[in-house]
């Protein structure tokens, strides 16, 4: 059974430009959660999507945002970009909404973005 | 403030020994405790859970504690292999059980050496 697959899994940036990262969940998972994680301040949590609609967002500006797709794939925006947004950017999937006690989240490898 | 802290933020022990690693956290109201492990360069993997009312729950050569009381968990690692060597972050997750309450360390990253 394949895993959660991101891409890129790399990118290189300047600043003021947009990028689109995606994730594809493993099958038959509903929940796509998305976390950035740096040296300084570990992993954060961006947003969560279930059945297309996001039920959580955690503190990050509006430059940041993603969608849902039926096929429960997803993919997170960030435009404008800023140096500090350089970073490993995470997706997760899980059965149900995540954070559940009996539910498991499967991490991507992530995509390493650098902002220069 | 919900804070999850973890003990020692860096550890190198010899292959073959056992070490424990420390999470304390502040979380309130408290759902589950999640322990993964991060090799360099990849995404975290799942390594257990527990719930309020488990206080020990193992997988292989790991092996958690909580203490839902002093709000204190511990992950133990047995004989330790090369492979081991990763970053080790402790995740807890509010009651709700929403992603937006999960609140995580900044990890403990184990090197394990010849």
């Amino acid at each position: 059974k394949a895993g959660v697959t991101q891409t890129p899994r790399y990118l290189i940036k300047t600043r003021g430009q947009q990028v689109t990262l995606s994730c594809s969940p493993i099958s038959g998972h509903r929940s796509v959660s998305w976390y950035q994680q740096t040296p300084g301040q570990g992993l954060q949590f961006l947003f969560e999507y279930f059945s297309e609609t996001q039920r959580n967002k955690g503190n990050f500006p509006g430059r940041f945002s993603g969608r849902q797709f039926s096929n429960s794939r997803s993919e997170m925006n960030v435009s404008t970009l800023e140096l500090g947004d350089s970073a490993l950017y995470l997706c997760a999937s899980s059965w149900f909404a995540s954070g559940g006690a009996t539910d498991t989240q499967y991490f991507g490898p992530g995509t390493r973005l650098t902002v220069l | 403030k919900n804070q999850v802290e973890q003990s020692p933020q860096s550890l190198i022990i010899l292959e073959g020994k056992n070490c424990t690693l420390q999470c304390n956290y502040t979380v309130s109201p408290f759902s589950n405790l999640r322990w993964y492990k991060q090799d360099t360069g990849r995404g975290p993997v799942s390594l257990t859970i527990m719930t309020f009312s488990e206080n020990t729950k193992s997988n292989g050569r790991y092996t958690a504690t909580l203490d839902a009381d002093t709000k204190q968990s511990s992950l133990h690692i047995t004989a330790s292999q090369l492979s081991d060597s990763a970053s080790y972050i402790c995740v807890v997750s509010g009651n709700t059980g929403t992603a937006s309450k999960l609140t995580f360390g900044t990890g403990t990253r184990l090197q394990v050496t010849l």
